[in-house]
């Protein structure tokens, strides 16, 4: 299994461009996440999915759209790149266990740049 | 909302010595995990450790082990035996369990360094 992967690893802007990140993973997991990570902040919740053709607001959403229209696929969409979405957005995917236990595990990350 | 604090930006740790990295949150909740993830140069998050607030048994993975205390809101990571590969930043995490995709609140960081 590749786990979770995301194209592309590294990716220049500039300000008012569009681009969509690709997030794919092979294990069947019901529920995908988009996070972003910021120089000294954790990762921040922007969208995720409980399931195909599902998505919802995390907590920093504005300025970033999301499809999933097959299970193994999220894609993040930016329409109007901005500054201010220079980060590294991580993907997860994750599952219940038959005991109850959720575990996301990440891809290695987007690095993207806006001019 | 649930808040996680690590309150150590940095630290520092001779190679086969045992550091211990803070981590406090603040929930009302009572049903949760909490979560050690390491982020080494490659930027990869890698999960550590886990731990169920209903477990009183502290969890371990090999020289990696929590001391959980759930009154105190308090959930430590100690690592043993420091090898110069724990060279990472550190998040500490924590989720609600809501029957459905389950949202992780993540700290700031503890970035530490193994030295020789």
């Amino acid at each position: 299994n590749a786990g979770v992967t995301q194209t592309p690893k590294f990716r220049v802007l500039k300000t008012g461009q569009s681009m969509t990140l690709l997030c794919a993973q092979d294990m069947n997991h019901e529920y995908m996440y988009w996070y972003r990570q910021d120089p000294g902040m954790g990762l921040r919740l922007i969208h995720y999915s409980v399931g195909e053709g599902t998505t919802a607001k995390g907590e920093v959403p504005d300025g970033y759209n999301v499809s999933r229209l097959k299970k193994q696929n999220f894609l993040l969409g930016l329409e109007s790149a901005a500054p201010s979405q220079t980060s590294v957005y991580f993907c997860a995917s994750s599952y219940w266990t038959s005991g109850g236990q959720e575990t996301q595990y990440f891809g290695p990350g987007t690095r993207l740049l806006v001019l | 909302a649930q808040t996680v604090t690590q309150s150590q930006p940095e630290m520092s740790v001779q190679e086969a010595e045992t550091v211990t990295l803070s981590c406090t949150y603040d929930t009302s909740e009572n049903n949760y995990y909490l979560f050690w993830y390491k982020q080494p140069p490659s930027r990869q998050m890698i999960l550590v450790i886990r731990q169920e607030a209903y477990k009183q048994q502290n969890a371990t993975e090999n020289r990696f082990s929590v001391n959980f205390q759930k009154a105190a809101k308090s959930f430590s990571l100690k690592i043993s035996d420091s090898q110069l590969g724990d060279t990472a930043m550190y998040f500490c995490a924590f989720m609600i369990l809501t029957g459905t995709a389950s949202k992780l609140t993540f700290g700031t960081g503890t970035r530490l360094q193994v030295t020789l």
